[in-house]
C-alpha cells in the first residue's frame, strides 16, 4: 500500500520560530510537492522537487524554503513563522511516468498554527 | 489569467440518486484532468485521470466527461450512498510539466 506520511499531524508554533515540516514518501516517486490549502483558496503550490536537489517554486513560496537531499523524503521550511501562514499543509508526490497521468499521492496533512 | 471553477456551493442529494459535479476552466489547455475526493482534516484521495483525447472514463460507479471544446469536464456518482459525502475537487494539468492546478472543490452531501 502506498504512503506519504507527514511528521506531525498538528503543530503550534509562535511568530518568529523556524518550522520544519517533513514529508516522506515510500513509492520511489520522482517528484514531491508541498500545499497549503484555506477556505475557500482551495489547494495552492508552494513549491515542488522533481529531483533530488532540484526544487521549482510553486505559485506562493514567498516566506518558506524546501530541501530535499534524498529522493523519499521533502522538507518545507517557514524560515520566521508569521500567522499568515496558518494554515493545512499538504505533501504529495507522484511519478513523472506520462502513462501514469502524473496523480498525486497525498499525505494526511499537518495543520499548522502560528500564535 | 487561469482559471478553475467548481461549483463553491454544497450539493446535496438523496440515496440512490446520481451526482453530478462541474469543473469548468478558462484559458487553459490541459493535457489531463482528474478528481480528487477529499475528507474533513484527510489529504485528498485520486478518484479518476481523464485526458485531453478522452471523452468519457468509468470506475465502477464513477464516470467522468471531458468536453474541450466547452472547457469542461462534469463527475457523475452513480447510485449514491451516504459514505460518498465528501469534498470533491478537480485539478487540471498542461503537457510538459508535472504540476497540477486544483478548484476549490464542491461538497456534496448524501442524504439518506
Amino acid at each position: 500500500d502506498v504512503k506519504v506520511t507527514q511528521s506531525s499531524r498538528y503543530l503550534v508554533k509562535r511568530t518568529g520560530e523556524k518550522v520544519f515540516l517533513e514529508c516522506v514518501q515510500d513509492m520511489d516517486h520522482e517528484n514531491m510537492f508541498w500545499y497549503r490549502q484555506d477556505p475557500g483558496l482551495g489547494l495552492r503550490l508552494i513549491y515542488f522537487s522533481y529531483d533530488v536537489k532540484m526544487k521549482e517554486k510553486g505559485d506562493i513560496p514567498e516566506g518558506y524554503s524546501v530541501s530535499r537531499e534524498k529522493k523519499e523524503r521533502f522538507s518545507l521550511i517557514l524560515e520566521s513563522a508569521s500567522t499568515n501562514q496558518t494554515s493545512m499543509y499538504l505533501c504529495a508526490s507522484s511519478s513523472s511516468y506520462r502513462s501514469r497521468g502524473y496523480e498525486q499521492y497525498f499525505g494526511p496533512g499537518t495543520r499548522l498554527t502560528v500564535t | 489569467s487561469q482559471k478553475i471553477e467548481q461549483n463553491s456551493e454544497a450539493l446535496n442529494i438523496q440515496e440512490g440518486k446520481t451526482a453530478t459535479l462541474t469543473c469548468n476552466y478558462t484559458n487553459y489547455s490541459p493535457a489531463y484532468l482528474q478528481w480528487y475526493r477529499q475528507d474533513p482534516g484527510r489529504g485528498p484521495v485520486f478518484l479518476l485521470l481523464i485526458r485531453e483525447n478522452e471523452k468519457e472514463k468509468r470506475k465502477e460507479r464513477l464516470k467522468v466527461t471531458f468536453d474541450t471544446t466547452l472547457k469542461q469536464s462534469l463527475f457523475h456518482i452513480t447510485a449514491s450512498q451516504p459514505a460518498d459525502s465528501a469534498t470533491y475537487l478537480c485539478a487540471l494539468c498542461t503537457s510538459g510539466t508535472y504540476k497540477y492546478i486544483f478548484g476549490t472543490g464542491t461538497r456534496l452531501k448524501v442524504l439518506a
